[in-house]
């Protein structure tokens, strides 16, 4: 099992640019969940999707981020455009459990924008 | 009432010694209480986790206490090893999992 796999780790770019996050979840797990963590807030929900479709996104900061699930097998967080108050570490997380909680993450990436 | 509040925010014990990381909550429709585990550059990983039905549960090294009435939970860990120094999460669940802020616990040898 090769777990939850995000790409990529590290993503250094300027203020204004498009930033996309990857995620291939566990396969055969139904829910992904998008999370986002710096030292001030923790770690918080942004999104996530059950069979593929939004279920909640109230945590999503702004229209300047957007988040897709084309398939079982595929996430995207975009953020466009990027400002420096969106550098944390995001993690993707995947669950097969009914009680929607995220039982696997991946390794996270880590956004800087400078 | 959605806040999960964890202490103590960093913890240092010697190897052999028993952390205890405690959580409070407000929200009563909170119904699972998990704790995740997280080393650096390493997303948190699932540990153990309890229902408000059940005052103990252990995995292994690892026992949940559950005090409803106090609505308070706390992480205890057996004969703590320096391979457990790592960050511990609290978390309550009703629907969406709200995270406590996180306790680093370090592990002498």
């Amino acid at each position: 099992d090769a777990g939850v796999i995000q790409s990529p780790r590290h993503e250094v770019t300027e203020m204004g640019q498009e930033v996309t996050l990857r995620c291939k979840p566990i396969s055969g797990h139904d829910y992904l969940f998008w999370y986002r963590q710096t030292m001030m807030r923790g770690l918080e929900l942004l999104i996530y999707f059950n069979n593929n479709v939004p279920i909640d996104d109230s945590g999503m900061p702004e229209d300047r981020f957007s988040a897709k699930m084309p398939n079982a097998s595929f996430s995207t967080l975009k953020i466009q455009p990027s400002e420096p108050r969106d550098s944390a570490v995001y993690f993707c997380a995947s669950s097969s459990d009914r009680a929607v909680l995220p039982q696997h993450f991946g390794d996270g990436t880590r956004l800087s924008i400078l | 009432q959605q806040q999960v509040k964890q202490s103590p925010q960093s913890l240092i014990v010697q190897k052999g010694g028993i952390p205890i990381i405690n959580c409070a909550y407000e929200n009563t429709a909170f119904d699972y209480f998990p704790w995740y585990q997280q080393f650096p550059g390493k997303g948190p990983a699932l540990l153990i986790a309890i229902r408000p039905d059940v005052s103990e549960k252990k995995e292994g090294r690892f026992t949940i206490s559950f005090n409803k009435s106090a609505k308070q939970f706390s992480l205890h860990i057996m004969d703590s090893q320096p391979g457990d120094s790592a960050t511990y999460f609290c978390a309550a669940s009703g629907g969406k999992l709200i995270f406590g802020q996180g306790t680093e616990l370090s592990v002498k040898p």
